[in-house]
């Protein structure tokens, strides 16, 4: 059974940063793509950041370039969100998700349950 | 960036009712490249179809994708009480991904 089971968030202030983790099992992780994706409370879904199974291309949505990173570690079947310079407009649930091949143009054929960013002083 | 608009914004139907939603790109996408998800309230999203027309793992008969270019179209041929909730459609063409606003379908 695919779980994707992410962690990291919390309350944070403007400016600081945050770093989100996504735990993965039950499937080759390496043979696939992942990403991450958010949806502000009451709103729809965006995408936030993508990576392929080698990390070998990587994408991000305007609003985060510059400002989040994500990675991945094979070994420990576990992808990653680095978010700096946190904004209020940041505030979401960040879920995990996982593509349905390793790189190119897919769907996400998994999600986790999310983990909840916010970002307040 | 391809922009999706989906209509209407909530579809109040009864179970066992048909349910059309529409999906509406900005520019033509590529290959088909178009999924659409059903959220359900506190829940993840969940794919119900890809390439446009082709079932996720799971998904019932019930659910059917269809449409090209421009104009993409979710049907629900009866709806259970199961299937109320809010659909998003989805493109995924030249590695980039964009999402519609959703579509509620709500109990009339």
């Amino acid at each position: 059974e695919v779980q994707l089971v992410e962690s990291g968030g919390g309350l944070v202030q403007p400016g600081r940063s945050l770093r989100l983790s996504c735990a993965a099992s039950g499937f080759t992780f390496d043979d696939y793509a992942m990403h991450w994706v958010r949806q502000a409370p009451g709103k729809g879904l965006e995408w936030v950041s993508g990576i392929s199974w080698n990390s070998g291309s990587i994408g991000y949505a305007d609003s985060v370039k510059g400002r989040f990173t994500i990675s991945r570690d094979n070994a420990k079947n576990s992808l990653y969100l680095q978010m700096n310079s946190l904004r209020a407009e940041d505030m979401a649930l960040y879920y995990c998700a996982k593509g349905q091949m390793d790189y190119g143009d897919y769907a996400f054929d998994y999600w986790g349950q999310g983990t909840l960013v916010t970002v307040s002083s | 960036e391809i922009v999706l608009t989906q209509s209407p914004g909530t579809l109040s139907l009864s179970p066992g009712e048909r349910a059309t939603l529409s999906c509406r790109a900005s520019q033509s996408v590529s290959s088909s490249y178009l999924a659409w998800y059903q959220q359900k309230p506190g829940q993840a999203p969940r794919l119900l179809i890809y390439g446009a027309s082709s079932r996720a793992t799971g998904i019932p008969d019930r659910f059917s994708g269809s449409g090209s270019g421009t104009d993409f179209t979710l049907t629900i041929s009866r709806l259970e009480p199961e299937d109320f909730a809010v659909y998003y459609c989805q493109q995924y063409g030249s590695s980039s991904w964009t999402f519609g606003q959703g579509t509620k379908v709500e109990i009339k």
